[in-house]
């Protein structure tokens, strides 16, 4: 299993602003990923974050608004940029072990809100 | 394109009742379903995938490629049951799709 934590917890921010969130996972995991869950919906993936290179974007998500850093196995990164309300979400890291598990973990989610 | 669909976005049944939480999916390749489940104040946690044919916490779903359904079923509800359920789908990539989630209620 992996054991994920994600800072911050929630925020509430400016619209303009950028919000970087945080993951780290308790071993080293092959695969990270991005979710959004806007309110009253489902999850959303957002990006997969590869260790050492640019992260791949699910379509209408592009890296100038969430650009994401993985430096290694265990942390990764998501910056919301220029915030509008519209970015009002949860958002969730979630990791795959290795490629062939199939299990995928969730981290306890950041919930942010714009004003 | 891929798609998760699940009907219901409420469920109530009494304690000790069936419970059945629909999920269909559309996918032109070959399938990998999940349930997933989330409790109050609790994270996104895996229930069953389909590919195991396994039993947990009493709930169990069967693949059903000719209705192109994932239903999750138990008998008998416990109150403990009550949280939000998710189905996801996962395509050839690493992409798990989700449905919107049923929220079941088990009265006592």
């Amino acid at each position: 299993s992996a054991v994920i934590s994600q800072k911050p917890s929630r925020d509430i921010c400016q619209r303009g602003t950028s919000l970087t969130i945080q993951c780290q996972v308790d071993s080293q995991v092959t695969m990270m990923f991005w979710y959004r869950q806007q309110p009253g919906q489902s999850l959303t993936l957002i990006a997969t974050a590869n260790q050492g290179s640019e992260a791949t974007y699910e379509s209408g998500f592009v890296i100038d608004k969430f650009p994401i850093s993985r430096p290694n196995l265990t942390f990764s990164t998501l910056t919301v940029s220029n915030m509008s309300p519209e970015d009002s979400s949860i958002y969730l890291c979630s990791v795959r072990p290795s490629a062939v598990t199939d299990t995928q973990y969730f981290g306890p989610g950041t919930r942010l809100t714009v004003l | 394109a891929q798609r998760v669909t699940q009907p219901e976005k409420l469920l109530s049944v009494f304690k000790g009742a069936p419970v059945e939480l629909k999920c269909n999916y559309s996918y032109s390749g070959s399938p990998e379903l999940f349930w997933y489940v989330q409790y109050s104040r609790q994270r996104l946690q895996l229930l069953l995938r389909h590919i195991s044919r396994e039993s947990i916490k009493g709930f169990t779903a069967d693949l059903n490629k000719g209705e192109t359904s994932f239903h999750l079923k138990k008998p008998f509800a416990q109150e403990e049951d009550s949280a939000m359920y998710y189905c996801a789908l996962r395509t050839g990539a690493n992409n798990l799709f989700f449905g919107t989630g049923t929220r079941l209620t088990v009265i006592p």
